[in-house]
């Protein structure tokens, strides 16, 4: 079935410092969302890609989807102590199949931001 | 809030309890899913019914029991459980249409089982 990998699992960070996150997938995908989970929370929608080699951005956040559409990132520039969550990547399979709507979740990476 | 609840926040139960999970959602969604979210590992897709069908079960054992009356609630039975299960458990919705489906949590039922 399909895979989604992350890296890192951790990332410890100054304030101030940039952090990126990485998300590949074992199949090519339709779409891949972006979640983020503060801890104690539960995951709350950032972003979506859908196409090839899209690149969308949200003040310091900027997200990008590969020109195969098998991986992505967030980069996150300028660090604050409110960014500190776990980040997951969610790719969605091809549609057609029988998981319409499904969304496979990486691992998520946890970061920590030290003022 | 995003318009998804659940209750209750925290349960903790023996193996032989019987309890339900209750979710809600306020957002006129399609679609509701039930993921597990257990210490290091990701989030772990258990049930999705669309249209209050049940479209999925990702291998869950069958001492977890979803239903679905209507598209605005799910529910997930739990009978003799074991210490593994513990765990964070998530309720979520979407509005399936397009291929766009941006999934709405509810902030979860912290589930121990003794």
């Amino acid at each position: 079935g399909q895979q989604v990998m992350q890296i890192p699992q951790y990332q410890h960070v100054q304030e101030g410092e940039d952090f990126t996150t990485y998300c590949n997938s074992s199949t090519t995908l339709s779409n891949i969302q972006w979640y983020k989970q503060r801890p104690g929370g539960h995951p709350v929608f950032l972003i979506q890609l859908v196409k090839s080699g899209e690149v969308k951005k949200q003040k310091r956040l900027t997200f990008q989807f590969g020109e195969a559409k098998k991986n992505s990132s967030l980069h996150i520039t300028a660090t604050q102590t409110t960014d500190v969550g776990t980040y997951f990547c969610a790719g969605r399979a091809n549609a057609g199949g029988t998981s319409y709507g499904k969304l496979t979740f990486g691992q998520g990476t946890i970061l920590t931001v030290h003022p | 809030e995003t318009g998804v609840t659940q209750t209750p926040r925290h349960l903790v139960m023996g193996m032989t309890n019987k309890k339900s999970l209750k979710c809600e959602q306020h957002l006129g969604h399609n679609a509701m899913y039930w993921y597990k979210q257990s210490a290091k590992k990701p989030l772990e897709l258990m049930f999705v019914y669309n249209f209050k069908e049940q479209t999925e079960n990702n291998s869950v054992p069958s001492r977890f029991s979803p239903e679905c009356p209507n598209s605005s609630h799910l529910f997930l039975h739990l009978h003799t459980l074991q210490p593994e299960d513990s765990a964070l458990y998530l309720c979520a919705s979407s509005q399936v249409s397009g291929g766009y489906n941006e999934q709405f949590f509810g902030p979860g039922t912290r589930l121990t089982v003794l």
